[in-house]
């Protein structure tokens, strides 16, 4: 199993500001996914963060938007930048453990007025 | 392009009946799939993974089929409990990449006392 701490748990954001979130496990993984969750919708992956590599991003999503970092094999971070309403969603970050399963972060609720 | 299909999006059961949740997906090539529970600001988590070789898995009073012919898989409660109330979701990865999964939107349940 894995221990993801994800920061911050909730943020309401001003259109066009930028907002930071952090991921923190509890042991090395050489792969940290980040999905999102729309109001109503399921998730969707956004991109792949590999440590010492750039991101992977997934159709759709783009790098400029969602910039992220993988400085260590323990910690990832994503960026959602120059925020509109349409940004308001759940932003989690996931693991894949030994046995394959998928364990998740908390996630971020962000708002965007 | 695979997609996921939950049916139903809702249910509410009195405690103690025995219950069955429904996932179908578009592309029997699958590699995996996982059912997952959501509770409100606590993230998700991995209830059953079942390999594309597997025909079920069972843990506690929860057990998950697979027929990737027919594209379905079931996950069955016996004798809910309040406690089960919760959203369960559904998930499929498509190749050995296993943190890129595809949700279903999932099952909202609500097991009454």
């Amino acid at each position: 199993s894995a221990v993801i701490s994800q920061k911050p748990s909730r943020d309401i954001c001003q259109r066009g500001t930028s907002l930071t979130i952090q991921c923190q496990v509890d042991s090395q993984v050489t792969m940290m996914f980040w999905y999102r969750q729309q109001p109503g919708q399921s998730l969707t992956l956004i991109a792949t963060a590999n440590q010492g590599s750039e991101a992977t991003y997934e159709s759709g999503f783009v790098i400029d938007k969602f910039p992220i970092s993988r400085p260590n094999l323990t910690f990832s971070t994503l960026t959602v930048s120059n925020m509109s309403p349409e940004d308001s969603s759940i932003y989690l970050c996931s693991v894949v453990t030994g046995n394959e399963k998928l364990f998740f972060g908390s996630g971020t609720q962000l708002s965007v007025l | 392009k695979q997609e996921v299909t939950q049916i139903p999006a809702a249910l509410s059961v009195p405690e103690g009946e025995n219950l069955v949740l429904n996932c179908s997906f578009t592309d029997s090539a699958i590699y995996n799939l996982q059912w997952f529970r959501q509770d409100p600001g606590k993230g998700l988590t991995s209830l059953l993974l079942i390999q594309s070789s597997q025909r079920e898995q069972t843990s506690g009073r929860l057990n998950a089929s697979l027929d990737k012919s027919s594209g379905r898989s079931t996950l069955y409660i016996a004798a809910s409990q309040p406690g089960d109330s919760a959203t369960y979701l559904c998930a499929v990865t498509i190749s050995s990449n296993t943190g890129k999964l595809i949700f279903g939107q999932g099952t909202t349940l609500q097991v009454k006392p």
